[in-house]
Parts: structure tokens; C-alpha cells; sequence
């Protein structure tokens, strides 16, 4: 089993680039996440979607836009990248209750110059 | 904002030696969780204890939760060098639909 996967694990971008992250979990889990770790700061959420179809913003949603794409796929999308969007980005998925433990990606770490 | 809040942020401690982490929250909560990470990985899910239990046992893992204080602790037993790592405390808030909201985490370096 894969678990959860994404996708470039590393990009450097120049500032005004757009990119997209790429997630993708076979757990058939319910509920996906986007979280931005930064020195010092802990998790933030982004973005999540509970179940295919919807999506909501989290703590940090600016700068960002997210589709879950289908039940196994959420991607991220910085439209004109930001250095202050440097940071390493993580996809986490949660099947059944809300209330259960995240399965996470092994991250992506980019850099906006 | 965070909603946990870990304790120490780094622990320093030699293998065979136990090793204790705290966790403060503000707001009632339906579960608490503790994540591990190790440098350059994902976070690795650990234990998950639910509001109505006060303390409990995986291993070398023993956590405890305290409503009353809006506190959890974690602690290893018998450390290993491979247990160095970050710890998370992640709660889970007793309203509706919600996320897990992420402390800043305790770095604990583990010495042979």
C-alpha cells in the first residue's frame, strides 16, 4: 500500500510562478488535508475537503486554491507564488469518523525565490 | 492559532532513560492526539485518546489526559536513539465538524 502521495517532493519557483501539488491516497478515505509546516509554527491548515465535492478553508487559505479532484485526489494550487510560501507542504487523509487519526504524505518542499 | 501547545520544545536525554512530553490546550475537546516526525518524513500517527479516557498504554508509550487542566503527556519509557524525533500533540474540538489543529511540537534527541 501506498498510502498517501505527493507529488514533485521538491520545487524551486520564482516568485509570480504558479505550480500544483499533487496528492493522491488509496485508502479510500473520506476526508483529505492540506497543511504548510514552517520552522517554529507547528501544522497549518490550509485547505481541507470532508468528503469528494466539498472543499473548505482552513487556518491559512490565502494565496492558495485546492480541488479534490475525485475520492482519491486533492490537489493545491499557488496561482502567483510568494517567497512568504516557502514552506513544506503536507497532504493528510482521514477515512470514516472525522474524529480518527491522519495519514500523512512524506511532504513537498518548495521554494519561492 | 494553535490549539496545542507542547512542552519542552527540545528534550536532550541518553538512551535507556524515559523521556516526557507535555501538552496544553484551551478548548474542550473530543479527542488528543501525539504524531511523531522524523527529520525530513511525514508525520507518523501514534496514539489517539478520547476525551472520556484518562490515560493510556501502546508500548513504550504511556499518555495521559487531564480535562480538568486542558493538559496531556506523553511519555516514552526506555528511550532509544531511533525515538529521536518531533512530537505533536493534535486535538480534535468538541464541536461538529472539525480539524485537527497541530502544537508547535517537542524535538527530543535521544544519545546512545
Amino acid at each position: 500500500n501506498a498510502g498517501v502521495t505527493q507529488t514533485p517532493k521538491f520545487q524551486v519557483l520564482k516568485t509570480g510562478q504558479s505550480m500544483t501539488l499533487q496528492c493522491a491516497q488509496d485508502m479510500n478515505h473520506n476526508s483529505m488535508y492540506w497543511y504548510r509546516q514552517d520552522p517554529g509554527m507547528g501544522l497549518r491548515l490550509i485547505y481541507y475537503s470532508a468528503s469528494e465535492g466539498t472543499t473548505d478553508k482552513g487556518e491559512v487559505p490565502n494565496g492558495y486554491n485546492v480541488s479534490r479532484l475525485n475520492k482519491r485526489e486533492f490537489s493545491l494550487r499557488l496561482e502567483s507564488a510568494a517567497p512568504s510560501q516557502t514552506s513544506v507542504y503536507f497532504c493528510a487523509s482521514m477515512g470514516g469518523s472525522y474524529t480518527g487519526e491522519l495519514f500523512f504524505g512524506e511532504g513537498s518542499r518548495l521554494t519561492v525565490l | 492559532s494553535q490549539q496545542g501547545e507542547e512542552d519542552p520544545q527540545a528534550l536532550s536525554i541518553q538512551e535507556g532513560e524515559n523521556a516526557t512530553m507535555n501538552c496544553s490546550y484551551k478548548t474542550s475537546i473530543n479527542n488528543l492526539q501525539w504524531y511523531r516526525q522524523n527529520s525530513g518524513r511525514g508525520l507518523v500517527h501514534l496514539i489517539l485518546i478520547r476525551s472520556n479516557e484518562r490515560e493510556k498504554h501502546s508500548g513504550r508509550l504511556r499518555v495521559t489526559l487531564d480535562t480538568s487542566k486542558k493538559s496531556s503527556s506523553l511519555l516514552i519509557t526506555a528511550s532509544r536513539a531511533a525515538d529521536t524525533a518531533s512530537y505533536f500533540c493534535a486535538t480534535v474540538p468538541n464541536s461538529g465538524y472539525s480539524t485537527l489543529t497541530f502544537g508547535k511540537g517537542t524535538m527530543l534527541l535521544v544519545s546512545p
